[in-house]
């Protein structure tokens, strides 16, 4: 039962074009949706997040869009740098319910970002 | 401001031995998770600790996994005779409940790798 799903396990951008990482859910509990930024041997880090109540954030090159009549989520990075290059994981998570900050992620999106 | 640190980082074990990792979390996140990360998989939510209370388990966590977190500073997640299943990225993340953090913001160490033969 997959809750939230990147069905693009990898993509590859030339330096400076935008970047687009998708995500779906299927959980309508689900209010809070976060971007989490992997490179190799080190832990997930928090990239940017939004709340069910909006439908844009934007945080300098990195924005988040959510169309929540769709179920689905997106990233955009612009521009794209070479240091963008790791796995990005979709995250959501059902604060209402006060699940603890409980994180339900996707498989992930290898970007890799051309020079 | 130390980040969450794991131990140990990579783990070899036979088949049926026992294992145990530790982590600890940022000084003052009174919440703890552990995760599980498989090859192509995301991370997936074993169990969470507020304090030194476990509040939440996940139906992965079998009679064979066991984490406590004893003082509400460090924890453990011990696996009970190993199962080639079990091999994984271990990772630990901590938070505080209320702080300047986004709802879902998780603070992750960098995973204690479990390879089982």
């Amino acid at each position: 039962d997959q809750q939230v799903k990147q069905n693009s396990p990898s993509l590859s951008v030339q330096e400076g074009r935008i970047s687009i990482l998708n995500c779906d859910y299927t959980n309508s509990m689900f209010d809070y949706f976060l971007w989490y930024k992997k490179y190799p041997a080190e832990g997930p880090t928090f990239l940017i997040s939004i709340s069910s109540i909006k439908d844009k954030n934007e945080d300098g090159r990195f924005t988040v869009f959510l169309n929540k009549s769709a179920k689905h989520l997106s990233l955009h990075i612009v521009p794209s740098q070479p240091g963008d290059s790791a796995v990005y994981f979709c995250a959501a998570s059902a604060t209402v319910l006060e699940y603890g900050n409980k994180l339900v992620f996707g498989a992930g999106t290898i970007l890799r970002v051309k020079s | 401001d130390t980040g969450v640190s794991q131990d140990p980082r990579h783990k070899i074990t036979k088949r049926g031995q026992n294992v145990t990792f530790r982590c600890d979390p940022i000084s003052e996140h009174n919440r703890l998770y552990w995760y599980r990360q498989t090859l192509g998989q995301g991370p997936e939510f074993l169990t969470y600790f507020q304090n030194e209370a476990q509040l939440e388990k996940s139906r992965l966590l079998s009679d064979r996994f066991s984490a406590e977190r004893p003082k509400g500073s460090f924890s453990t997640l011990e696996i009970q005779r190993t199962e080639q299943g079990d091999s994984a990225m271990y990772l630990c993340a901590s938070r505080k409940k209320w702080g300047t953090h986004a709802p879902g913001e998780l603070f992750f160490g960098e995973g204690s790798r479990l390879t089982v033969l």
